[in-house]
């Protein structure tokens, strides 16, 4: 089984500044078989990258994937008050990494 | 508007069974992956299985298989998850989401909360 381990566990930021999270796989993970996807608070995971750096639809340009191989990350261009959440990583359609939670 | 939505949660002692459902509007459940993800309270996403849109295929995490069953009925659009031998550890709000891209689930219902407990 390819494990997903994401860092750091916890990002606390300030409105306006840069995010990014990473998603490490035990194993080569193919790009087109990674998405990305944020849970607020007491609400369902949402969608936000598929194929490692795809914008599901509706998903604010600041919102950007990349990453190969084995190692994945997520990019919050500029925070703001509404991406407090955790972001969880995803391979193959299975397995989730353990989550980030980003905090401002 | 393309939504599910689960239901059938609720209270079960250890070794005890419950079914879920998850209904489907605004597309059709022969067209799509489905999949069960399970959340433990405080805890992560864990994807527990999926069956295809055939109804032909079905995939299980280890930890459930032989006790959880998914299958669905493409003319109700709906998608079941029947759970036998429950055990504490299967406490928590369980997810139906459909694989409507490739390898990424684009619709998600709401959850409906499974407490597994004596």
């Amino acid at each position: 089984e390819i494990v997903l381990t994401q860092s750091p566990g916890t990002l606390s930021l300030s409105l306006g500044e840069r995010a990014t999270l990473s998603c490490r796989a035990g194993q080569t993970v193919s790009s087109n078989q990674l998405a990305w996807y944020q849970q607020r608070p007491g609400q369902a995971p949402r969608l936000l990258i598929y194929g490692a750096s795809i914008r599901a639809t509706g998903i604010p340009d600041r919102f950007s994937g990349s990453g190969s191989g084995t190692d994945f990350t997520l990019t919050i261009s500029r925070l703001e008050p509404e991406d407090v959440a955790v972001y969880y990583c995803q391979r193959s359609g299975t397995s989730f990494g353990q989550g980030t939670k980003v905090e401002i | 508007e393309v939504q599910v939505v689960e239901a059938g949660g609720g209270l079960v002692h250890p070794g005890g069974s419950l079914r879920l459902s998850c209904s489907g509007s605004g597309f059709t459940f022969s067209g799509h992956w489905l999949n069960w993800v399970r959340q433990a309270p405080g805890k992560g996403l864990e994807w527990l299985g999926s069956i295809n849109q055939y109804g032909s295929e079905r995939h299980y995490i280890e930890s459930v298989k032989g006790r959880f069953t998914i299958s669905k009925d493409d003319a109700e659009n709906s998608l079941s998850l029947q759970m036998d031998s429950l055990r504490v550890e299967d406490t928590g709000v369980y997810y139906c989401a459909r694989g409507g891209l490739p390898f990424a689930f684009d619709i998600w219902g709401q959850g409906t909360m499974v407490t597994v407990s004596s």
